[in-house]
């Protein structure tokens, strides 16, 4: 088990660039979650896998989010046209599906801030 | 939609009490409640998950309650210790699928 990995650790854009991030989940989860999380507050859900199929996403997310899951295995999430609002840690968590209550397992964020 | 609440103020307590953290809920109906931990710039970490019909859950120091008709969770962290000092988040699922979180609650534990 070698953990959630997520790259970049940090990001630092201009207003209207557009940034990908990158989570590689634990080799067997087939569970995979986005979060974002600003100063203060919880971690929101934005949007969450089980193979390679995105089976649910937050009203939250707006059409310049898009995340992808291609093979089942890593994913990545895409802002277009970012915004200072986007600026926040995005946190990615994989859990295994072998019942309904299987604890998340998160890696330590990408940390965006948008000038 | 859900609302989740944890103790808005930081609670700050001295070694070797018992720490005692709140999560209420409304307009929810959880089956599952986890807790986790968050130490500053690191992700989550899961500690304990207690199921609806499940009145009290422990591990070594921690104890957790679920108390559905006050929609109510308790945290306790007995024999408290400076290492113990994190934010602490509340989870909850009604699928076991997507997990909504509280707004977590900061402690400090003095030497």
């Amino acid at each position: 088990d070698t953990g959630v990995s997520q790259d970049p650790r940090h990001k630092i854009t201009k207003r209207g660039q557009n940034v990908t991030f990158r989570c590689d989940p634990i080799s067997e989860h087939n569970r995979l979650y986005w979060y974002r999380q600003t100063l203060g507050q919880g971690p929101e859900f934005l949007t969450y896998f089980q193979n390679e199929a995105q089976l649910e996403k937050s009203r939250l997310l707006s059409d310049r989010f898009s995340a992808e899951r291609p093979k089942g295995s890593f994913s990545t999430l895409e802002i277009q046209r970012t915004e200072q609002g986007d600026s926040a840690m995005y946190l990615c968590a994989s859990s295994l599906d072998d019942r309904d209550n299987s604890p998340l397992h998160f890696g330590n964020g990408t940390r965006l801030t948008v000038t | 939609s859900q609302k989740i609440e944890q103790n808005s103020e930081a609670l700050n307590i001295q070694e070797g009490k018992t720490a005692t953290l709140t999560c209420n809920y409304t307009n929810y109906s959880p089956a599952y409640l986890q807790w986790y931990r968050q130490d500053p710039g690191r992700g989550p970490v899961f500690l304990l998950l207690i199921r609806e019909n499940e009145k009290e859950k422990r591990k070594e120091r921690l104890k957790v309650t679920f108390d559905t008709t006050l929609k109510q969770s308790l945290f306790h962290i007995t024999a408290s210790q400076p290492a113990d000092s994190a934010t602490y988040l509340c989870a909850l699922s009604n699928t076991g699928n997507q997990f909504y979180f509280g707004t977590g609650t900061s402690l400090t534990v003095i030497p």
